[in-house]
């Protein structure tokens, strides 16, 4: 089952920032927090991930608090085409491996 | 290059038909996998290979068979399917089955009717 609790919608308008909560209380030391996206009938695309420290690429940043039972995506200028249902996950990462189970998701309205 | 390739982009079969659906990547990945996505909800694992053997099963249906002849393709062969089983069909792949990033293709449209 899927280890993590996110809102099912979110509106943003386009330009600003799009900051997408996502909650994992009993997430275990191991694990990492990971976000995908996906936009109509394409398949997952990778974000971002994580352990305890913030991240940030060219697509987002994840600020992880620091008990590490929340995180949160961030896209910092949200255009149009940033509209998808966006995945937080929990995953096992290292030589004990890890399944990548999808939860519900958070489906992000990018408006004009 | 992140990419996977999943052929056919559609596919409608009969449920007495026999097809298959192909995933390649040329990352040099040695695990690779399949999930099945119903309308409206998240994608679901079926099989990972890790170096060419099969090493999780979700207790997948036998009508679903997987196939992986080498580390750079991976084959989920089709049979006697039900109008239920019509979904997308997303091949992945990693670096190796060990927490590393998962890449996802386009996946296949599957309609039984």
């Amino acid at each position: 089952d899927a280890k993590t609790t996110q809102p099912t919608s979110m509106d943003c308008a386009e330009g600003r920032a799009a900051n997408l909560p996502c909650n994992h209380s009993t997430i275990s030391g191991n694990e990492y927090v990971y976000w995908y996206r996906q936009i109509h009938s394409q398949g997952p695309q990778y974000i971002i991930h994580g352990l305890k420290n913030n991240e940030t690429n060219e697509m987002a940043s994840l600020i992880i608090t620091e008990d590490r039972k929340s995180s949160t995506l961030i896209l910092p200028h949200a255009t149009l085409r940033d509209t998808a249902v966006y995945y937080c996950i929990v995953r096992v990462a290292g030589n004990q491996g890890g399944k990548l189970i999808f939860g519900q998701g958070t489906e992000l309205s990018v408006k004009p | 290059d992140t990419e996977v390739t999943q052929t056919p982009k559609h596919l409608v079969m009969g449920m007495t038909n026999k097809k298959s659906l192909k995933c390649e990547q040329h990352m040099g990945h040695r695990a690779m996998y399949w999930y099945k996505q119903k309308a409206k909800k998240p994608p679901e694992l079926m099989f990972v290979y890790s170096y060419e053997k099969l090493s999780i099963n979700e207790s997948v249906p036998s009508r679903f068979s997987p196939e992986c002849p080498n580390s750079s393709l991976l084959n989920l062969h089709l049979h006697a399917l039900q109008p239920e089983d019509s979904a997308l069909y997303l091949c992945a792949s990693s670096q190796a089955y060990s927490g590393n990033t998962i890449y996802f293709g386009e996946g296949s449209w599957l309609t039984v009717v």
